[in-house]
């Protein structure tokens, strides 16, 4: 059975950073491109970023170019995200997505909370 | 960027009765491979988005028959045959043609009449 399991959210002061991470298992990690999607509770799911299954290409929404880095550590079957500079608009449950043939499996979520 | 717009916004339906939610893109949504990767998800209240439907009309393993995709170029849509209360929550396109980025539609909530 595919799991993903989001961990790493909490509450950041703007300007703060933190660090996502995603348990994958019951696949084989490495094959399969994975993606971080964000939704504000209450509103619709936005695209953050993408990383092949090698890790060496990655992708990202304008809206976090150049302060969120995508990674994995296939070793460890885990995808992270490493989000810095947060803002307030970076506020939302973050989601952690198998792409197979489009989104398949997503995790439960993890919630950000960027306030002061 | 493609724009997904999805009608309409709110569904409401009468249990037993069919339900249809459009999708339309701002551009074709046909891959180089000739592949269409325009995808379909629901989100029950309270859980995680899950997918029903990709490459246009392929049903995901467990999802009832009653959900179909069709559509094809930039028009898509979800018909469900006949909702069952369970069918509540938002509905959502994506598509992962023209990326990045991959782009969602706003979201159409069915609701019961």
């Amino acid at each position: 059975e595919v799991q993903l399991v989001e961990s790493g959210g909490g509450l950041v002061q703007p300007g703060g950073s933190l660090r996502l991470s995603c348990e994958a298992s019951g696949f084989t990690f490495s094959r399969y491109w994975m993606h971080w999607v964000r939704q504000v509770p209450g509103k619709g799911l936005v695209w953050v970023s993408e990383i092949h299954g090698d890790g060496r290409n990655t992708n990202y929404a304008d809206s976090v170019k150049g302060r969120f880095t995508i990674s994995r550590d296939n070793a460890k079957n885990t995808l992270y995200l490493q989000m810095n500079s947060l803002t307030v608009e970076d506020t939302g449950i973050y989601f952690c997505v198998r792409d197979s043939a489009g989104v398949d499996y997503w995790g439960q979520g993890t919630l950000v909370t960027v306030s002061s | 960027d493609v724009v997904l717009t999805q009608s309409p916004l709110s569904l409401p339906v009468t249990l037993g009765q069919p339900a249809s939610i459009s999708c339309r893109s701002s551009q074709g949504l046909v891959y180089s491979d000739g592949n269409t990767y325009l995808t379909w998800i629901q989100q029950r209240p309270g859980q995680s988005p899950r997918r029903l439907i990709y490459k246009v009309s392929n049903r995901e393993s467990g999802v009832p028959d009653r959900f179909s995709g069709s559509g094809s170029g930039t028009d898509f849509t979800l018909k469900i045959s006949r909702v069952e209360a369970d069918d509540i929550g938002v509905y959502y396109c994506m598509q992962g043609t023209h990326w990045p980025p991959f782009t969602f539609g706003q979201g159409t909530k069915l609701e019961i009449k």
